[in-house]
């Protein structure tokens, strides 16, 4: 069975520090996602990674892949308020048509 | 265009009874996936068509839960016999096909079993 944990669960930081959340898997995958959920909404894909070392960016976030140690994190340089919201890393399994396993979701809230 | 429309947005219904979701995947996915997401269960795959065909339906929970596709297109996803534990936010999200990097979700059914 495939597991996805994310740590940490909740993450309260100020603006303007950075921050890292991390995300382990428990079996090969060859690609892994990062989504960002708003209160009462649905799923906005922020990064898709394919391979080993793959390093995204968009604006204040960076995702990167390390398929070896099955490890992904998602950097927050200078955090703003606007960041605040669920993050959640899912990873396609062997089967089940490439259906998303999602880890737990990284409640975050950037505070002045 | 258009994205992943769901209907309804909130549904409250009494235990036991029957009720319906429906998923309008965008025009052209073949693929299109249902998961639920509660607070105690996280987000978590029920089922994907490929076309009309759902190859794995391990993951609905219960034989309460049936999921059809028509025409390659809509999607219903049907609980019977609503007991309060399915109360949670049912999201439909679709793709080009499957194996198609992208995951599209829809904005979700609230359902609130009382």
């Amino acid at each position: 069975e495939l597991k996805v944990e994310q740590n940490p669960l909740f993450l309260s930081m100020q603006e303007g520090k950075n921050y890292t959340i991390y995300c382990n898997y428990s079996t090969t995958s060859d690609r892994l996602y990062w989504y960002r959920q708003d209160p009462g909404k649905s799923l906005e894909s922020l990064f898709v990674l394919l391979s080993n070392g793959a390093v995204k960016q968009e604006g204040r976030l960076m995702a990167s892949l390390d398929t070896k140690a099955r490890l992904s994190t998602l950097h927050i340089t200078a955090a703003v308020h606007d960041l605040s919201a669920t993050y959640f890393c899912a990873v396609v399994g062997s089967n089940s048509g490439y259906a998303l396993n999602f880890g737990k979701g990284t409640s975050l809230l950037v505070t002045p | 265009g258009a994205g992943v429309s769901q209907s309804p947005s909130n549904k409250v219904t009494e235990k036991g009874k029957d009720v319906e979701l429906r998923c309008d995947p965008i025009s052209g996915h073949t693929a299109l996936y249902w998961y639920r997401q509660s607070l105690g269960q996280g987000l978590e795959f029920l089922i994907y068509f490929q076309g009309n065909s759902a190859p794995d339906k391990s993951g609905l929970p219960s034989d309460r839960f049936s999921a059809e596709r028509t025409g390659g297109s809509v999607s219903t996803l049907t609980i019977q016999r609503t007991q309060q534990e399915d109360s949670a936010v049912y999201l439909c999200a679709s793709s080009f096909q499957t194996g198609s990097y992208e995951q599209y979700f829809g904005p979700g059914t609230r359902l609130t079993v009382t």
